[in-house]
């Protein structure tokens, strides 16, 4: 099974500030990569495809990009309703796989 | 818009069965594959089962195959998880997805999600 390491576990920031999560995977994943967004007690939100695609109705203010076997979501300017834990999730090959997530706190 | 509505959760005894169902409504179901995502109280995603967009193929996750089945019925615009022989490690929530399209391998839209909980 490919492995999807995700950094930091926590991460805390300021509303306004910029926030960089990683995601590595194991091996080579041909940019089948996905980015969850979770808030306590929600189902998960798709919030970026293959790597860097931004899917309907997510924010511009959220990009994810890639180098390698590297991933990382990028939010550049914190807001409120942004505090929440973040999932990677590879689709190159089954079974797919989630990283074990970052969750996002008040400074 | 789409909605997902999964159901059949409850609080289960180790060994026993649970069936699952999840209703899909607001889009064209049979053009989209459909999955089975848990998450354990406190922890992260775990895919469980996949069915393809025609029912014609599965796959499950390690720790499910051969306990769990996944089925559609894309008269009804449902799919379900059979899943027996249950232990505390199924404890979860189980949310349906769907599929971005035939079979891409993630997911754009989720249910709300239905708690089951295997204890004695």
């Amino acid at each position: 099974d490919i492995q999807m390491t995700q950094s930091p576990s926590t991460l805390s920031a300021d509303v306004g500030g910029r926030v960089t999560i990683s995601c590595r995977a194991s091996q080579n994943i041909r940019s089948r990569l996905a980015w969850y967004q979770q808030t306590p007690g929600k189902a998960p939100k798709l919030l970026v495809y293959k790597a860097s695609s931004l899917e309907s109705g997510v924010p511009s203010r959220f990009s994810g990009s890639e180098s390698g076997t590297e991933f990382t979501l990028t939010i550049s300017s914190l807001q409120p309703e942004d505090f929440a834990t973040y999932f990677c999730q590879q689709y190159n090959n089954y079974p797919w796989t989630f990283g074990q997530g970052t969750k996002v706190d008040v400074k | 818009q789409v909605q997902l509505m999964e159901s059949g959760g409850g609080v289960v005894q180790p060994g026993t069965s649970l069936r699952l169902s999840c209703t899909a409504s607001g889009f064209t179901f049979s053009d989209h594959a459909m999955h089975w995502v848990r998450q354990a109280p406190g922890k992260g995603l775990e895919g469980v089962a996949t069915v393809w967009y025609d029912g014609s193929n599965e796959y499950y996750a390690e720790s499910v195959r051969g306990r769990f089945i996944i089925s559609r019925d894309n008269s009804k615009n449902m799919v379900h998880l059979q899943m027996n022989s249950l232990t505390g490690d199924d404890t979860g929530v189980y949310y349906c997805t769907r599929d971005s399209n035939v079979l891409t391998g993630y997911y754009d839209y989720w249910g709300q999600g239905t708690l089951v909980i295997v204890s004695s």
